[in-house]
């Protein structure tokens, strides 16, 4: 069990272009959560996954952004047009029973919007 | 709507020095409560947490938090604190439903001085 792997860890784009972040989920967690933390605040719900289906998807998920999770195993993030707002730390976490053990959390991708 | 409030940006505590960080939740059902603590630059690890059952609940690296409804706290605390326990720290309730999304507090920054 290597945890929950994020790749890559820092990412650096040009305003308007494109970026697709990975996350690699322990595998016999069949849930999977985006989540996004700005500077100075806690991190905020995005979307989350059971296996392959994407369950529920907040508000802040606009319609530049977009996840998947082909075959229930890793997923991906994407953003498009990317915007100076958009910079964050963008965290996966993965769990089973989210009720009886709570999360395990990657260690981020930080996106910086140039 | 649900939400947390972690009334410290910031504290400074002599190593040794007990520690008390305060959480207060908006919830209208049992919560399910966490304390994750972050490192700079990485991702949440989850210290404790509290579903039912004992009030009083211990997790990992010495700390323990009390739940008290009738308060809506969800107060951590650390009765010495090591130089490495310097960290941000951000409690958070989920829901009760089957989504499992978490509702984080803005976090707490804490400092250790010699």
């Amino acid at each position: 069990d290597t945890g929950v792997s994020q790749d890559p860890r820092h990412k650096i784009t040009k305003r308007g272009q494109n970026v697709t972040f990975r996350c690699d989920p322990i595998s016999e967690h069949n849930r999977l959560y985006w989540y996004r933390q700005t500077l100075g605040q806690g991190p905020e719900f995005l979307t989350y996954f059971q296996n392959e289906a994407q369950l529920e998807k907040s508000r802040l998920l606009s319609d530049r952004f977009s996840a998947e999770r082909p075959k229930g195993s890793f997923s991906t993030l994407e953003i498009q047009r990317t915007e100076q707002g958009d910079s964050a730390m963008y965290l996966c976490a993965s769990s089973v029973l989210w009720t009886v053990v709570g999360y395990t959390f990657g260690s981020g991708t930080r996106l910086t919007v140039v | 709507a649900q939400s947390v409030t972690q009334p410290d940006i910031h504290i400074t505590v002599s190593e040794g020095a007990s520690l008390e960080l305060r959480c207060n939740y908006s919830y209208g059902a049992t919560p399910y409560l966490f304390w994750y603590v972050q490192s700079p630059g990485q991702g949440l690890q989850l210290l404790l947490k509290y579903f039912s059952g004992d009030t009083l609940v211990q997790g990992i690296k010495g700390f323990e938090a009390e739940f008290k409804r009738s308060q809506s706290s969800f107060n951590l605390r650390k009765p010495s604190v090591h130089w490495s326990d310097a960290a941000e720290y951000f409690c958070a309730v989920g829901s009760g439903g089957s989504q499992g999304n978490l509702i984080f507090g803005k976090g707490t920054k804490l400092s250790v001085k010699p």
